[in-house]
């Protein structure tokens, strides 16, 4: 099956630094997601981004399909951020397959 | 305006005891899914379904079972509960695989 990988496995900031969240993917995917897990367990869709970019306040994400990567930027981070980022990609069996997270911790 | 609905949304079990988690959507999707998340493992597909009847097993099957017989609904079961399958368990939906899938809040099982 598809692979998923996600770096930095960890990151810790200083509240207002901004960072880039990397995915990068061993196939060809019809589909790709960037999830915040808040510190409660809640999955937060953030970004449905199978291709191109997007922006939504403070973060935007780019998936470059053809050399399977995507990346999610985050802005003068805030406290809230903190959690872990996922990325979720699914390819020719259409099912979601998982990273395994970025843990972002941002300090005020 | 609920989406995707776990049930419930905390337990713990004795070894060998059998459970049922519930997950209910309201979005009309064809496709849901059943996974775990256990620290520093991300999130493993347990089994799947792409539509009423369908069931198909995912990436950690072994000592799971599921049901889809509404679409609306896709239960999972546990027949007799091991130490291992303490984990937090995650439905989502989508309407089909290469649409955005929606997580429900998960249930956090443990089993002693």
């Amino acid at each position: 099956g598809i692979q998923v990988e996600q770096s930095p496995p960890d990151l810790i900031l200083q509240e207002g630094a901004n960072s880039t969240l990397r995915c990068n993917f061993s196939d060809s995917v019809n589909n790709l997601q960037w999830f915040h897990q808040n510190p409660w367990g809640q999955l937060i869709n953030l970004f449905y981004i199978p291709s191109g970019t997007k922006q939504n306040g403070r973060l935007s994400a780019t998936t470059v399909a053809t050399e399977r990567y995507s990346l999610l930027y985050i802005s003068s981070s805030q406290t809230t951020d903190s959690g872990v980022y996922f990325c979720a990609v699914s390819g020719g069996s259409y099912i979601p397959t998982f990273g395994r997270g970025t843990s972002l911790i941002v300090h005020p | 305006n609920a989406g995707v609905t776990q049930t419930p949304k905390f337990r713990v079990l004795k070894t060998g005891q059998s459970m049922t988690l519930l997950c209910a959507q309201d979005m009309n999707h064809e496709y849901m899914y059943w996974y775990r998340q256990d620290p520093g493992m991300g999130l493993r597909l347990i089994h799947y379904s792409v539509g009423e009847g369908t069931t198909a097993k995912g990436e950690v099957p072994d000592g799971y079972n599921v049901s889809r017989l509404k679409k609306q609904n896709f239960l999972l079961g546990l027949e007799s509960a091991a130490p291992s399958q303490t984990s937090v368990y995650f439905c989502a939906s989508s309407h089909t695989g290469a649409t955005e899938a929606f997580f429900g809040q998960g249930t956090r099982l443990t089993v002693v």
